[in-house]
C-alpha cells in the first residue's frame, strides 16, 4: 500500500513570501491531518480534515495560514506572508478514521530567508 | 488540555542492551497512546500503540507499558541494534481529541 504523499521536499523562500505544500494521503484515508514540527519538538497539529470537511483548525494561525481538501482526498496548505518563526517541517498524516492510527509523509521542510 | 512528558530527551546504549523511554500524560481520560519512531528526513513511523484497556502489549523486540494509575506509559526496545537510532516520540489522546507529542528523546545505539 503506498504511504502519504507529499510534495515538495524542501523548500526556500523569503519572508513575506507565500508557500503551498500538498498531501495524497493514503487510499481510503477518510482522516487527513496537518502538522508542524519545529526543529527539536514532536510535531503540533495545525489542521484536521475529515473527509472535506474541518473538524479542529482550533491551533492554525488563520491570519497566515489556509487549508483545503475539496474533494475529500488531496490537501493543500498555503501560508502567506510566511514569518521567520514558520521555519519547519510540515507533515501531512491520514488515518482510516479519527480513532485509528495516523500514518505520516516524509514532511516538507520550510526555510524562511 | 492534554500534557506529555519524555525522559529522557537524549539515550545511549551500547548494541544488544535495552533502552526505556518513558512518558507521562495529565489528563486522565486519555485512552490512546502510541508510540513513532523519526529518522533523519523522514516523518514519524508509527511503531508500536496501546489502548487504556490494554496494560501491556509486545511486537518482537519492542514492548509497551501502561500504568493508569500513575498515568505514564513506557517504550521498552530490547537487544538494541544500530539502525534502532532514531527520535523517539510518544504521544496520547482521547477520544476525537488531537494527538499530543512528547518532545522525543534521541536514542543512540552504539556499534
Amino acid at each position: 500500500e503506498a504511504g502519504v504523499a507529499q510534495s515538495p521536499r524542501y523548500k526556500i523562500i523569503e519572508k513575506r513570501q507565500s508557500v503551498a505544500f500538498w498531501c495524497n494521503p493514503i487510499s481510503g484515508h477518510a482522516t487527513l491531518y496537518w502538522y508542524q514540527q519545529i526543529l527539536g519538538q514532536g510535531p503540533k497539529l495545525l489542521i484536521q480534515f475529515q473527509n472535506n470537511g474541518v473538524v479542529d483548525d482550533s491551533q492554525l494561525p488563520k491570519d497566515r495560514f489556509s487549508a483545503e481538501r475539496l474533494k475529500g482526498v488531496d490537501s493543500t496548505l498555503k501560508i502567506q506572508p510566511a514569518k521567520l518563526e514558520d521555519s519547519a517541517v510540515y507533515l501531512c498524516a491520514s488515518s482510516l478514521n479519527p480513532n485509528q492510527p495516523q500514518h505520516f509523509g516524509d514532511g516538507t521542510r520550510l526555510s524562511i530567508l | 488540555g492534554e500534557n506529555v512528558e519524555q525522559h529522557p530527551s537524549t539515550l545511549s546504549v551500547q548494541e544488544g542492551d535495552s533502552a526505556v523511554i518513558k512518558c507521562t500524560y495529565s489528563d486522565s481520560a486519555s485512552n490512546y497512546f502510541p508510540w513513532y519512531k523519526q529518522e533523519l528526513g523522514k516523518g514519524p513511523q508509527l511503531i508500536i500503540d496501546i489502548r487504556s484497556n490494554v496494560g501491556e502489549k509486545k511486537d518482537q523486540r519492542i514492548a509497551v507499558t501502561l500504568n493508569k494509575t500513575a498515568k505514564h506509559f513506557s517504550l521498552h526496545i530490547t537487544e538494541t541494534q544500530p539502525e534502532d537510532s532514531a527520535v523517539y516520540f510518544c504521544a496520547a489522546k482521547k477520544g476525537n481529541t488531537p494527538l499530543v507529542f512528547g518532545k522525543g528523546t534521541r536514542l543512540s545505539v552504539i556499534a
